[in-house]
């Protein structure tokens, strides 16, 4: 099972917009609405951000948003915030026999 | 809120047993309709699902892990085990247990801060 594709980095000034891709097949994002994505800061444990492809969990700021098109789904951060430099994860259902699969992760750097 | 904490040996040798605990405070790992998950990160590597347990004891395992892997529920310390035998190098990962709620979502919503498990030879 190979992982769902992600750039390897991005990066933006603060206040700006920046969109990671995250890009599957048939048999996870294109045909299920069961993307998820995770923010991971240096030596902790992933937290969820965006549920079920668009949904924020409580406590969640409306700067994130999820989308999706096809097979690749998307996470948009606006108003861009030192804190928000991590890396990120999208996370699909699967139906190959192992019910998950992540993206490579993608390294946000906020300039 | 449900919070998870795992607990292990952080260095095992290759060919034996690698086991992990992860205790649940917040809320019962039985009850409910919530499945207990481990999933682990290899150094430079992507998360990789791992395995499941059910509240009812029930498991669902990786297909490339499960001949190594088994799971269990002790329900009188409110904790889930993970036991991944012959363990090699290639196990060498930060260990997250992790719950994933059911009911139509497929996310994981609590996470442990994960333990470092190292594999020597």
């Amino acid at each position: 099972q190979s992982a769902l594709a992600q750039p390897a980095s991005v990066s933006g000034s603060p206040g700006q917009s920046i969109t990671i891709s995250c890009t599957g097949t048939n048999n996870d994002v294109g045909d299920y609405n069961f993307v998820s994505w995770y923010q991971q800061h240096p030596g902790k444990a992933p937290k969820l951000m965006i549920s079920d492809v668009t949904h924020r969990p409580s406590g969640i700021s409306n700067r994130f948003s999820g989308s999706k098109s096809g097979n690749t789904a998307s996470l948009t951060i606006s108003g861009l915030q030192a804190e928000d430099e991590a890396d990120y994860y999208c996370c699909s259902y699967t139906t190959n026999g192992n019910f998950w699969v992540f993206g490579g992760g993608t390294k946000l750097t906020v300039l | 809120q449900v919070q998870l904490q795992e607990s292990g040996p952080g260095l095992v040798k290759a060919s034996q047993t690698l086991s992990l605990t992860c205790a649940v405070s917040g809320g019962s790992i039985s009850s409910g309709t919530d499945f207990w998950n481990w999933i682990r990160q290899r150094p430079g590597k992507t998360l990789e699902w791992i395995g499941y347990i059910y509240s009812g004891g029930n498991t669902y395992y990786n297909p490339s892990l499960r001949s190594r892997l088994t799971m269990s529920l002790d329900t009188s310390k409110n904790q889930f085990s993970l036991d991944l035998t012959s363990v090699t190098a290639a196990d060498t990962a930060v260990y997250y247990c992790a719950r994933w709620r059911g009911g139509g979502t497929w996310d994981f919503d609590s996470w442990g801060q994960g333990t470092l498990v190292t594999v020597s030879s």
